[in-house]
């Protein structure tokens, strides 16, 4: 039973446009939620994270927004570069043992 | 600053034949650490992970186990590899909850081809 989804595959988005990539939850025991960046033969990169108990967080191109009631969040990266093809993992943390599960990743892809 | 190596970087390992990879964190001590694997199509999977020397749990049934013996070495083991044990596989530090920030740090994956 996935407990952290991604449900599309992948995207595409022309250059300088928002990127927005979507993740959905059903645990509600998780009390963090990270976005990682990911390259082939690479391990994940941190981009950011957001606590259960905010709805947003920004760090430069990078804003996560958390929808509680929804069990949702998201990642909006605004202007999208070309740099920022890669496979984005959605992840959460549970509050109890630390375990951090993962989503199955979208690939995005910036189209010149 | 700290700093996780995991190696090999690639493993070429025919069928029947056993396996372990190691997985060190430099600059922390009493970290959570985690073993992932990344199947095509599958995202990135939790293996075995880890609060403390010899306290692992086990997320999915599999042909691996995963042993702690010292607080920053975490290994992923096999005594006899699969082909289904093909993939790319990761090691993962991070603080405890309350200690430091909230995030996972990834070593480099060891991409792994049973043959």
């Amino acid at each position: 039973d996935q407990q952290v989804k991604q449900n599309s595959p992948s995207l595409s988005v022309q250059e300088g446009r928002i990127s927005i990539l979507n993740c959905d939850y059903t645990n509600s025991m998780f009390d963090y939620f990270l976005w990682y960046k990911k390259y082939p033969a690479e391990g994940p990169t941190f981009l950011i994270s957001i606590s259960s108990i905010k709805d947003k967080n920004e760090d430069g191109r990078f804003t996560v927004f958390l929808n509680k009631s929804a069990k949702h969040l998201s990642l909006h990266i605004v202007p999208s570069q070309p740099g920022d093809s890669a496979v984005y993992f959605c992840a959460a943390r549970e509050n109890r043992d630390d375990k951090i599960i993962f989503g199955k990743g979208t690939r995005l892809h910036i189209l010149p | 600053s700290q700093t996780i190596h995991q190696w090999p970087a690639t493993l070429v390992q025919p069928v029947g034949s056993p396996l372990s990879l190691e997985c060190t964190v430099e600059g922390t001590s009493n970290p959570n650490l985690y073993w992932y694997r990344q199947a095509a199509g599958r995202g990135l999977q939790l293996l075995f992970y880890s609060i403390g020397i010899d306290q692992i749990s086990s997320e999915v049934p599999q042909n691996l186990s995963a042993s702690r013996p010292q607080d920053r070495q975490f290994i992923l083991s096999s005594k006899k590899l699969l082909l289904s044990d093909s993939g790319f596989y990761l090691c993962a530090w991070s603080s405890k909850v309350g200690q430091g920030n909230t995030e996972a740090f990834f070593g480099q994956g060891t991409r792994l081809t049973v043959v």
